[in-house]
């Protein structure tokens, strides 16, 4: 079946820029997280939602950083007044009732110029 | 969330079998030990997972210490597509087990 999935793969913004990363995970899962990897890093946690609720956001760097899930399903990252530090991948992964375990999707590369 | 410490990097020859230790001295009862690889530029890929007892799946063995301060993560027959980084992570069971707290793990290079 499909796993999760991330649009865009890439995207290249200007600082001040304000950008949406989405993430589409796999159907009936009730867990999202959210991860940002720096190279050469491990992924870093952001936030976690069960449902359409965010059960732990104390990932998030700052108020410029918000995510939503408002219907239980598909999450969408929203960054405000980019900067440059921003630049980094973004990992999202679901996982299901019952399991921990997280199945990653392939994560949006955003470079903030 | 349990620290867990790796050596940043292991060399492998094709074929033989590569032993990724991971250190997890501060792990609660409830925490389970997991492995993820990631290759580059992909998202983390779930490998197997253990509470006390070694486990076995198509990909890898995991070797717990009894007293579960440490674990092992073998691949039987290492082949170049194993060169990835692989992660040790500890945390509980269940769907409301909520974050994982990734280290920098143990790159892997599998040469020929």
């Amino acid at each position: 079946g499909a796993g999760v999935s991330q649009t865009p793969s890439n995207k290249v913004t200007e600082k001040g820029k304000y950008v949406e990363l989405r993430c589409d995970p796999i159907s009936g899962h009730t867990a999202l997280y959210w991860y940002r990897q720096s190279l050469g890093q491990g992924p870093e946690f952001l936030i976690y939602f069960q449902g359409t609720g965010a059960a732990d956001d104390s990932g998030l760097p700052n108020d410029r950083f918000f995510a939503v899930r408002p219907e239980g399903s598909v999450s969408t990252l929203k960054i405000q007044r980019t900067e440059r530090g921003d630049s980094a991948m973004y990992l999202c992964a679901s996982s299901s009732t019952g399991s921990s375990e997280q199945f990653f999707g392939p994560g949006t590369r955003l470079t903030v110029l | 969330d349990a620290k867990t410490t790796q050596p940043p990097s292991m060399d492998c020859a094709e074929g033989r079998a590569a032993n990724l230790p991971c250190n997890h001295s501060t792990i609660s009862g409830n925490e389970y030990v997991y492995w993820y690889r990631q290759i580059h530029s992909q998202g983390p890929q779930y490998i197997i997972h253990g509470l006390k007892n070694n486990e076995t799946n198509e990909m890898a063995s995991l070797i717990i210490t009894e007293d579960r301060k440490s674990s092992t993560l073998i691949l039987p027959h290492a082949t170049l597509r194993d060169t990835a980084v692989y992660y040790c992570i500890v945390r509980a069971f269940g769907t409301n087990a909520g974050k994982s707290t990734f280290g920098d793990g143990t790159t892997l290079t599998v040469k020929p």
